[in-house]
Parts: structure tokens; sequence; C-alpha cells
């Protein structure tokens, strides 16, 4: 079975518009974090949240929020979607935040904006 | 400035022969934790090895070895007898001990080719 569930695996929206990426772990982690792909960089750490908490943010646009409704649960909301948006987004999880705990990943959702 | 360096884009080798992948890493901290990741076909990202700063062994799981050198910030993942399912992108990824010590800084990755 899947430890870590990402929803939808592929997703085309236009932009301007609002899309939710969701992300739930089923390996009983205290720590979760979102990661972008795209083509141009490697891949760019974005959120990191601990116990339902925000922790670090290293996204500059406001327009990129995470919502953690429980403890297993990171969803990912873009809002005013543009095509520089279209990337794969990793959810990822780890047993405490910092330290040597490793990092798990989730599938990705494939967001393309047109 | 880039944290995390790998400077081979791609390598081919021919299976069940080693093969080493470089990466160097930029950090003030004294204590960091250094992690190789693999992406496979599938996009799928897999944890493969991991070496804490302060340990003076190479790290070692399965066929995968580290070959850790502190004085020159440089973390080498080494693959023996590779298989053709080693085929995939090796990210090589680092986070510190104590500033931003939550994120995972990645490289930009080596594609691995392994042929018959």
């Amino acid at each position: 079975d899947p430890k870590i569930i990402q929803k939808p695996k592929y997703l085309v929206a236009v932009t301007g518009s609002e899309k939710i990426l969701i992300c739930e772990q089923y390996l009983g982690h205290n720590a979760m974090y979102w990661y972008r792909q795209s083509a141009k960089k490697p891949l760019e750490f974005m959120f990191s949240y601990s116990y339902q908490k925000l922790m670090d943010n290293q996204t500059a646009s406001s327009r990129f929020q995470p919502q953690s409704s429980k403890k297993n649960h990171l969803d990912l909301q873009i809002t005013a979607l543009k095509p520089d948006d279209s990337a794969t987004y990793f959810c990822a999880s780890s047993q405490e935040r910092g330290g040597p705990y490793e990092q798990y990943f989730g599938p990705g959702t494939r967001l393309t904006v047109l | 400035a880039q944290k995390v360096t790998q400077t081979q884009t791609s390598i081919s080798v021919v299976e069940k022969t080693t093969v080493t992948m470089d990466c160097v890493y930029e950090t003030r901290d004294s204590s960091y934790f250094l992690f190789w990741y693999k992406q496979t076909a599938s996009g799928e990202i897999v944890f493969l090895i991991r070496q804490d700063s302060y340990k003076k062994e190479n790290a070692t799981v399965g066929h995968y070895s580290l070959n850790f050198q502190k004085p020159k910030s440089s973390i080498g993942l080494i693959i023996t007898a590779t298989q053709i399912e080693d085929s995939a992108v090796y990210f090589c990824a680092m986070r510190e001990g104590e500033s931003n010590y939550n994120v995972l800084y990645f490289g930009s990755g080596t594609k691995l080719t392994v042929e018959p």
C-alpha cells in the first residue's frame, strides 16, 4: 500500500484559476513538506510543517498556501495560477523535522497551467 | 549560491560494473546531513543512503556506498555491481544541522544509464 498519497496525479488548470493539491501520509511521521520540480530548476524546497505548524517557508509568493487539517495531511492551495507554476509538486514526510531524519517522497502531482 | 552541485549531467556504464557519481556541497554549519536519492523513470523519488557529517566512516547500504571527503566538501555515491534497473536520475541533497535545518537542498541530478 502506498505510504504517501498525492491527489490528483495529473492536473490541468487555466491561468488565473485556483487548485488544491492533496497529500496524505501513513508513515506516522510528524513533519511534512512540499517540494517543486520543474524543467528549469532542481527539486526546490517550498514549505515544512511540524505537528501541523508551519516551520519554514521558502516560497516567495503568497499564492501558495499550505493547509494542514490533520496531522497526516498537508494540502497545497495555489491561487491565481500562472503558466510558470507548471511543475511536478512533491509532498514528503519525515519522522521529525531537522536532524538526520531522511525524508520520504510521495509520487507527485504534475500540474500544467495553460 | 547553489549549496549542492552535481557536475556530471549523465553517465553511461555497462551492467555489473562500478560507477561513482560526484557531489560537492557548501555550508558554514559544523553539523550537517547528506543524502542521496534516486528518481526513477516513473518519477518516483526514493531515498538511498545518508551520511552524517560527524561520522568518519563512509555509509554503506546494500550495493550503495559513499565516499565522504569532508575537507573537500565532497560526498560521492558509489554503486557496485550495477544493474539495468539502477538506471535513474540520482540526486545529492544536504540538510544543515544549525541554520535552516528543516530545508533539504538538492543538486541538479546525474542521469545514470546502465546498459547490457
